[in-house]
């Protein structure tokens, strides 16, 4: 199993529409989960922390689910504003390191 | 106020060529890290330095040397180019891990890196 995985996409949604990305990661001792969103040709920037609780941020929604190993990223409302390569983040095989999943692109159709 | 700044923001060079990157950021943190993003847009760490201190250093070339002067300056300077190394490198910096979590990364503007 890869260190963290996501669907590549794309993801085709008209504007409006709810979608939901999932992100699997491997190591079950891993404490730290981040959404990153990353614009074409632009650095990735930090979307949201994902907590133990799960979280939302305006139309925006994080959940961690341990048992399974997989944190989510629900978009509600999506805005043509929303399209991006959205990338989750977890620490792997040790505390210090961050590994990046390979990022789920998502369009937002008008 | 730019955060984490990197120079230059695109490097075309020739094959075999020496050249280097360099890397600052204003936030007060003590890590950096240098990522690697290549053609598939896969975003991978090549090194971390905390305090000045080498932490990380994953499998890369030793073609690859990172350097850090100070804490707030991250350098990489890259011996013998080859056409591999053409990606999109990144700057980031953050506070250091606590207690198992790692803190949020904040990233520079990249360096857009095309060996001819």
């Amino acid at each position: 199993r890869k260190e963290v995985e996501q669907d590549p996409g794309p993801f085709n949604v008209p504007e409006g529409a709810t979608v939901a990305f999932n992100c699997t990661y491997s190591n079950s001792a891993s404490q730290s989960f981040f959404w990153y969103r990353q614009d074409c040709r632009k650095e990735p920037k930090l979307l949201m922390s994902v907590y133990s609780s799960g979280n939302e941020d305006g139309r925006f929604t994080a959940q961690l689910n341990r048992a399974s190993q997989y944190i989510s990223l629900l978009i509600r409302d999506s805005k043509l504003s929303d399209s991006a390569t959205y990338l989750c983040a977890v620490n792997g095989d040790r505390d210090d390191k961050i590994i990046f999943g390979k990022g789920t692109r998502l369009h937002i159709l008008p | 106020d730019t955060a984490v700044s990197q120079t230059p923001k695109y490097l075309v060079t020739q094959m075999g060529n020496d050249k280097s990157i360099k890397c600052e950021q204003n936030l007060g943190h003590d890590t950096m890290y240098w990522y690697k993003q290549d053609s598939k847009k896969f975003l991978k760490i090549m090194f971390s330095y905390n305090n000045k201190e080498l932490i990380i250093n994953e499998t890369v070339p030793n073609r690859f040397s990172p350097k850090s002067p100070d804490k707030a300056h991250l350098n990489l300077h890259i011996n013998s180019l080859e056409l591999g190394d053409s990606a999109v490198y990144f700057c980031a910096s953050s506070h250091y891990w606590t207690s198992g979590k790692v803190d949020t990364q904040y990233f520079g503007p990249g360096t857009r890196l095309t060996v001819l």
